[in-house]
């Protein structure tokens, strides 16, 4: 079974260039977070979609930053413009619906990370 | 004050000690305690996940939940030179069913050969 797949894996930008990052969940996974890591600190949640419908957004700059999943499949997070202070790991995850941790349902399964470097 | 603290380190051991990791946090409403390893310019993975308090052992690893004292230990027997990585501790609400996690900073561990 394939995971959680992210590109870029790195990007390097000037402040104020926009950038974007794709998230491909695992097969089957209806809900896909994707978590903002800085420098020595765990990671943070922007966002999280059940199917195609972002359930949770309160965490997300939505003055520069916005995201989509559209069919409820793959992800886009963009930022634009990006600032100094946006540089760190961008981590996207998936997870399937059930009904307990046991069963494995709710388990958060994370992407490798696009590491994002602002100029 | 953060939901969930953990200190940072780094902690660096002897191939073969017992290592212990911990966190404290400040929401009660936390149901699902979780420990993540995430290696190198590697996304975090999964290592065990308690529900509610009690212990929990899975090989050379034990997880334990104290929910009186809001605190939360990993043990790490016999550890390993591949133990080498951050590790994570990480939380969830009923109401999210592990889902949305708040996670601790992460302790950076190096066990050395």
């Amino acid at each position: 079974e394939a995971g959680v797949v992210q590109s870029p894996r790195y990007k390097i930008i000037e402040k104020k260039q926009p950038v974007a990052f794709w998230c491909n969940p695992i097969s089957g996974h209806n809900t896909l977070y994707w978590y903002r890591q800085n420098l020595g600190q765990g990671p943070e949640l922007l966002i999280r979609y059940e199917n195609e419908e972002a359930v949770d957004d309160s965490q997300l700059p939505k003055d520069r930053f916005s995201a989509e999943r559209l069919k409820g499949v793959d992800s886009t997070l963009k930022i634009q413009p990006a600032e100094l202070g946006d540089s760190a790991v961008y981590l996207c995850a998936s997870s399937r619906e059930g009904t307990g941790l046991s069963s494995g349902a709710n388990v958060l399964t994370f992407g490798a990370g696009s590491r994002l470097t602002v100029l | 004050q953060k939901e969930v603290e953990q200190d940072p380190g780094p902690l660096s051991v002897p191939e073969g000690a017992i290592v212990s990791l911990n966190c404290t946090y400040s929401n009660s409403a936390f149901q699902y305690f979780m420990w993540y390893r995430q290696y190198s310019r590697k996304g975090p993975e999964l290592l065990m996940y308690t529900y509610s308090s009690g212990n929990k052992e899975d090989g050379r690893f034990t997880a334990q939940v104290d929910k009186s004292s809001k605190y939360i230990s990993l043990f790490i027997r016999d550890s390993q030179p591949s133990d080498s990585a951050t590790y994570l501790c990480a939380m969830s609400s009923i109401y999210n069913q592990g889902g949305k996690l708040i996670f601790g900073q992460g302790t950076e561990l190096s066990v050395k050969p």
